[in-house]
Order: structure tokens, then sequence, then C-alpha cells
């Protein structure tokens, strides 16, 4: 069965420092979005990404972040200069038409420990 | 604005009891409504989703819920607890902003399964 997969599974970086969290979409999936969850509460909408652009983003999803579709495979998170509190799960999900019609599929997450 | 709100942090069940996991919504449009469960050290995976249609909607796993307007909810229920049922799960709530892009999660309630 097609999944949704992230790298790596466990970041751990000093504050300042940019990192990428890597995610690879179900190949035939158009629609991409990334997630986190801090340790002991919700899970929080950052993105939504589609046709090359942002459609939609959170109050989270500040000048500090970025979104982009280097290729066809992969869809990345970007976070410039990393502050303590961005230390969390981060999830990447796809679907291949948009939300309502369809279901995202949810990657296992990348763990990001901000020093 | 679209919330959900998640009755119970914790739940414990009696394995072959009947599980009951209440989520109610806030939504000004007509919502879409989801249920995810997240296994530990995994991602989240969809249990069941309601769009639109008939308001009792079966997922996986033995897992049902019924949407009901009146009342804003959207409870999970199965009728016999598995200790493999042990889990967090997510209720969340989808409407159009944009174009359903954008959901938001409940902060999740633990499900512990005595055997």
């Amino acid at each position: 069965e097609p999944e949704v997969t992230q790298t790596p599974s466990h970041q751990v970086t000093q504050m300042g420092q940019e990192v990428i969290l890597r995610c690879v979409p179900i190949s035939n999936h158009l629609y991409f979005y990334w997630y986190r969850q801090i340790l002991g509460q919700k899970v929080e909408f950052l993105v939504s990404f589609y046709n090359n652009e942002i459609s939609e983003k959170s109050e989270i999803f500040d000048d500090q972040f970025s979104v982009e579709r280097p290729d066809g495979s992969n869809f990345t998170l970007k976070i410039r200069s990393t502050k303590l509190e961005d230390s969390a799960m981060y999830f990447c999900a796809s679907s291949e038409q948009e939300l309502g019609t369809d279901t995202q599929y949810f990657g296992p997450g990348t763990r990001l420990t901000v020093l | 604005a679209q919330s959900v709100t998640q009755l119970g942090s914790h739940v414990s069940v009696s394995e072959g009891a009947l599980v009951l996991l209440r989520c109610n919504y806030s939504s000004s449009v007509p919502p879409y409504l989801f249920w995810y469960v997240q296994y530990p050290n995994q991602g989240l995976q969809l249990l069941l989703k309601y769009t639109t249609g008939a308001t009792l909607v079966k997922g996986i796993n033995g897992f049902e819920a019924e949407f009901k307007k009146s009342e804003t909810s959207f409870h999970l229920t199965k009728p016999s607890a598995h200790m493999s049922d042990a889990a967090e799960y997510f209720c969340a709530v989808s409407a159009p902003s944009g174009g359903y892009q954008k959901v938001t999660f409940g902060i999740g309630t633990k499900l512990q399964v005595i055997p």
C-alpha cells in the first residue's frame, strides 16, 4: 500500500540553526500538508500546498517557515532559525484531491529537538 | 472559526466493554468531521470521516461515529474493546475557508484497555 514517508525520523539541532524536514508524499497525490504536535499537545495545522503554491497557512507558519516541492517527489519544510519552542513532532500529509472529497494520509513524523 | 472539544483526555475501559469517545465541534458552516488514531511512535491513521449523506459512518477496526447536528457532536463508539485499540484518538474538523484545506484537531483522548 502506498504511504507517505518522512526523513529523518529524529532531528536534533541547536537553537538558531536551519533545519529541513523532508517528506515523500504518495505519488499521485496533488495536495500536501504539514502539521506539528508539541509534546502533550494537540496536532496543529501549519500549511497546505497545491499547484506549487501555499493554499492555506496558520498563524504558526510565520516567516521562519517555508515549504517547497523541489522536484516531483519531495515536499520539504524549512525552519530558518530554530527556536526552542519549535521542538515538536512534525507530520507531513498528502491527499489526491481536496480534503473534503478525499482523505489525508499522514507520514510517521519527524521528531525535531531544538537544544 | 472552527474548533473541536474532546471530553476526557484519558479513558479506560475493560476488554470487551463499550468504547465511547466524545467529540463536540464548532463550525459556522457545515463541517467535515474526522476521527484519527495514533499508535505509539506512529503517524495518524484515519479511522472514519463524515462529509455529507448518512450521518452514521462506519470506519476501520469496528469503529463508528454519528454526526448529530443538533448536538454538534461526533462521538466515536465501538461495541467491544480489544486490547489492540489502546491508542490515542483525535477528533478533527474541516470547514471551508478557501477549500477545506485546514484541519483542526482536538487535543486527543488516550484510550486504555484493561484486560
